[in-house]
């Protein structure tokens, strides 16, 4: 069956210092792969998809970053992190092969709670 | 533009009684429709979807939806609500002539009590 993996669950960093949220999908091959934010307990802001290796696209301009730099592995990262980055970050899969419309359901992992202080 | 609408912030409802999550959509194409559940500092969890046929979708742990189209809604509804019922609920949508993206609701916070 498959899992995703995302790590770690909690992360407090001051402002100016660098992140990496990793996220990790087993049991699948070539799968969408997804950074979405979530503030305040609220509604989802998707960050950065990813249709395969190297390929990512971005629909926020912002203070992150996104990588893929193996098939089943999403990395999340910022240089330099602000305040306005705190938030609760969720990695999310979902399969790539047959139609895009029956396969739209998303598995999320359990997400990291991020706070910049 | 497409758009998701859920216009409670929150529904109260006693245990044993029915509930209803509302969700209203405004698509181009053919909509796909989707809920999701989240439980305290945790992921989504995918409850069901609507991508063709029967208008009423069964899903997880009880629950039904109802896509309507000519009100473009998509309630989430249960006959009868469980405390454990108690959690944030997201509604969804991604036309057929989208991407990848979906479209999500602002979240409705579902309380049920004893």
């Amino acid at each position: 069956s498959q899992t995703i993996h995302q790590w770690p669950a909690t992360l407090v960093q001051p402002v100016g210092s660098p992140l990496s949220l990793e996220c990790t999908v087993e049991g699948t091959s070539n799968p969408n792969l997804y950074w979405y934010r979530q503030a305040a307990g609220r509604g989802l802001q998707l960050l950065f998809y990813s249709v395969g290796i190297g390929q990512i696209s971005s629909e926020v301009p912002q203070n992150l970053s996104a990588s893929r730099p193996q098939d089943r592995q999403f990395i999340l990262s910022s240089k330099k992190l602000l305040l306005s980055d705190s938030g609760f970050y969720l990695c999310a899969w979902s399969p790539l092969q047959g139609s895009l419309a029956t396969n739209e359901k998303l598995f999320f992992g359990s997400g990291t709670q991020l706070s910049v202080l | 533009a497409q758009s998701v609408a859920q216009p409670e912030d929150q529904v109260n409802v006693a245990e044993g009684n029915p509930l209803t999550v509302k969700c209203t959509y405004s698509v181009s194409g053919n909509p796909y429709l989707f809920w999701y559940v989240q439980y305290p500092n945790r992921g989504l969890q995918f409850l069901l979807k609507y991508i063709t046929g029967d208008n009423l979708v069964k899903g997880s742990y009880g629950f039904e939806a109802e896509f309507n189209k000519s009100q473009t809604s998509f309630h989430l509804k249960k006959p009868s609500a469980l405390v454990s019922d108690s959690a944030l609920y997201f509604c969804a949508v991604r036309s057929s002539g989208s991407n990848y993206q979906l479209i999500w609701g602002a979240g409705t916070k579902l309380i049920i009590k004893p």
